[in-house]
């Protein structure tokens, strides 16, 4: 079955430690995201890339940082500087092309949590 | 005043009720609208997908878009207990794609056997 697999489900983090988020999907999309989820809040967007080695900052990108090597592979990690990292974090991809390309299809979510 | 208002509930409603949930927004250039379903702990699944104005059926759920009045609706027929779930909206303007989406915070449901 094609989707999106994000690890870990849950996630601790220790002060002053960076971790790192795996989102990987079979479904040969191009575009991928990450979003940050607050109890209450909306989607926020971290950050999204459109091709392999390329990626751009969303609202949220200060104390992340990603990488795209492979078209199936979007990590993300969080860095120390990221002072608040407690939150539920989503991968998501799109369709290629010119139409359907607002449609978004999730993983199922890291939360992570500070120690 | 936010792009995307959305009452965050809870709304609790019986079994077999007709559930309306609403957002509105402020940006005109809005002409994708769509709806998400997320269980608790889940990530979200696109429902409803509708370009510019109108109505869209499927099965049970009809989305509504007054984009005269800046006022989109997902209306859930026959409700059921696997309803219960948080609803988003999200909405974007032509060329902006899946990263110039805006969502609403989500109304959360609750259907009562």
């Amino acid at each position: 079955d094609g989707g999106i697999t994000q690890s870990p489900k849950y996630l601790f983090r220790k002060e002053g430690q960076n971790v790192t988020l795996s989102c990987e999907q079979n479904l040969n999309h191009d575009a991928m995201y990450w979003y940050r989820q607050d109890p209450g809040q909306g989607l926020r967007l971290i950050y999204y890339s459109q091709i392999v080695n390329d990626f751009q900052k969303g609202d949220i990108a200060e104390g992340y940082s990603v990488s795209r090597e492979k078209k199936e592979s979007f990590p993300l990690t969080v860095t120390s500087a990221q002072k608040n990292p407690t939150a539920f974090y989503l991968c998501a991809s799109s369709i290629p092309g010119p139409t359907d390309r607002e449609k978004l299809f999730f993983g199922s979510g890291t939360q992570l949590s500070v120690l | 005043q936010k792009e995307v208002e959305q009452d965050p509930g809870p709304l609790s409603v019986p079994e077999g009720a007709i559930v309306s949930l609403n957002c509105t927004y402020s940006n005109s250039a809005f002409q994708y609208f769509m709806w998400y379903r997320q269980y608790s702990r889940k990530g979200p699944e696109l429902l409803m997908y509708t370009y510019s104005s109108g109505n869209k059926e499927d099965g049970r759920f009809t989305a509504q878009v007054d984009k005269s009045s800046k006022y989109i609706s997902l209306f859930i027929r026959d409700s059921q207990p696997s309803d219960s779930a948080t609803y988003l909206c999200a909405m974007s303007a032509p060329g902006g794609g899946a990263d110039g989406l805006t969502f609403g915070k989500g109304t959360h449901l609750i259907i009562q056997p």
